[in-house]
């Protein structure tokens, strides 16, 4: 039990589907991540919250719609994926927002599959 | 900006013997250094972090990293490797910037 629970672990979409991956952290943070891990690629960051503001966009494509309703909370609503897109999807939070040398605690991650 | 550079995409070692995962850094500033592990089917799990201080880090399941600012390295090791260390360790550095910067990643072969 990582304190970061993600949900669902497994999910297959058409490229046609609406689907969301929900995060919930119980660790008290202020920050959330998502993050996409890729086979032999690096982990990349998608989106980070801090204190439910989005802080940094890195150049995610607009099929994917990050919503943080509280800090305690963050989904990742997906349509009109590509195959491409399929990937582990990690949540992931840290304490006292955002600052170098805090610890990131990740979730287990939602395998997502596009077919 | 910085960067992460893990040498070796898999690693082999024979139970018992030594573990030593490389990474180098480059970074403007004096880094913060993590290494992760992810277990198959998990998330990533703090195996330790450097941010000031002692140069030699202990960290969890009797891994060990050292700061070396001169190589600018910050390698894994574990003087006795277990069937249960096989997994994917990365490491990732951070700076003033905020941003943490993981590397590709090796993988852990443990050798019966």
């Amino acid at each position: 039990e990582t304190g970061v629970t993600q949900t669902p672990r497994h999910l297959v979409m058409g490229m046609t589907n609406k689907k969301s991956l929900k995060c919930e952290q119980h660790l008290g943070h202020n920050a959330m991540y998502w993050y996409k891990q890729s086979a032999k690629k690096p982990l990349e960051l998608m989106f980070v919250y801090n204190f439910k503001e989005q802080t940094e966009n890195n150049s995610v494509p607009s099929r994917f719609s990050p919503e943080c309703p509280n800090s305690s909370h963050l989904f990742l609503h997906l349509h009109t994926l590509q195959p491409e897109d399929s990937a582990l999807y990690l949540c992931a939070s840290s304490q006292d927002g955002i600052r170098a040398g805090n610890t990131i605690y990740f979730g287990e991650g939602s395998w997502l599959t596009v077919v | 900006a910085q960067s992460v550079t893990q040498l070796g995409s898999h690693v082999s070692v024979s139970e018992g013997a030594l573990v030593l995962l490389r990474c180098n850094y480059s970074s403007s500033v004096p880094p913060y250094l993590f290494w992760y592990v992810q277990y198959p089917n998990q998330g990533l799990q703090l195996l330790l972090k450097y941010t000031t201080g002692a140069t030699l880090v202990k960290g969890i399941n009797g891994f060990e990293a050292e700061f070396k600012k001169s190589e600018t390295s910050f390698h894994l090791t574990k003087p006795s490797a277990h069937m249960s260390d096989a997994a994917e360790y990365f490491c990732a550095v951070s700076d003033q910037d905020d941003k943490i910067i993981f590397g590709k990643g090796t993988r852990l072969h443990i050798l019966p």
